[in-house]
């Protein structure tokens, strides 16, 4: 079974501080996504890394996937109270048998303050 | 631009008895999956479907059955509730291969309380 483990669970800061997000696993994935849930709804997707090191951005947001694509990190710059959510990654599993299927994060709730 | 429509939001059962929680999207998908979600505990894949006529279990299977009706639909059922069910489902779908995975939508989710 293969296990992300997402950190920190909580974040609550302040409007305009910078912010981490990390998950890591001892697991090997084929790509790793980070969706954003707001109360109520779905999660959606905000973005997919394929290949290790890859750095991708997305306005004030920033995800980067280990070399070894065990490993992602997602930063916001300059945070903003619409950026309050939940915050999970999920990874694809390596090998060609996935058929899509996701393991994801506990989460990551976080609460920015005006 | 409807996505992934999932019926009923919410739903309030006592222990015993049977529900079938539905999905249907409309982007013309492959592969379908069901989750649930609780607090500290993420999404947990309850059951996929990685193309029509085929259904496979995930992480959490016990207690649940369901059905790809056609390519738009897939169907979750409980046959006889229990409080450890109770919790929020999530239906999805990709556009996914045997290789990759393209990105879930979700649908908005049903709340399901088991008393």
């Amino acid at each position: 079974t293969q296990l992300l483990e997402q950190s920190p669970q909580f974040l609550s800061i302040q409007e305009g501080e910078n912010l981490t997000v990390y998950c890591n696993s001892s697991s090997v994935f084929s790509s790793l996504q980070w969706y954003r849930q707001e109360p109520g709804e779905g999660p959606v997707l905000l973005v997919t890394v394929v290949t290790g090191g890859e750095v991708k951005k997305l306005k004030r947001l920033t995800f980067q996937f280990g070399d070894a694509r065990k490993d992602s990190s997602l930063h916001i710059t300059a945070a903003q109270p619409g950026d309050t959510g939940l915050y999970l990654c999920a990874g694809a599993g390596a090998g060609g048998t996935s058929y899509g299927k996701l393991t994801f994060g506990q989460g990551t709730i976080l609460t920015v303050h005006p | 631009n409807a996505g992934v429509t999932q019926t009923p939001k919410f739903q309030v059962l006592k222990t015993g008895q049977s529900m079938t929680l539905q999905c249907a999207q409309d982007m013309n998908h492959n592969s379908m999956y069901w989750y649930r979600q609780d607090p500290g505990m993420g999404l947990r894949l309850i059951y996929y479907s990685a193309s029509e006529g085929t259904t496979d279990k995930g992480e959490v299977p016990n207690g649940y059955n369901v059905s790809r009706l056609n390519k738009r639909e897939f169907s979750l059922r409980l046959e006889s509730a229990a409080p450890s069910q109770t919790s929020v489902y999530f239906c999805a779908s990709s556009e996914a291969s045997a290789a990759f995975n393209y990105g879930y939508t979700f649908g908005s989710g049903t709340r399901l309380t088991v008393v």
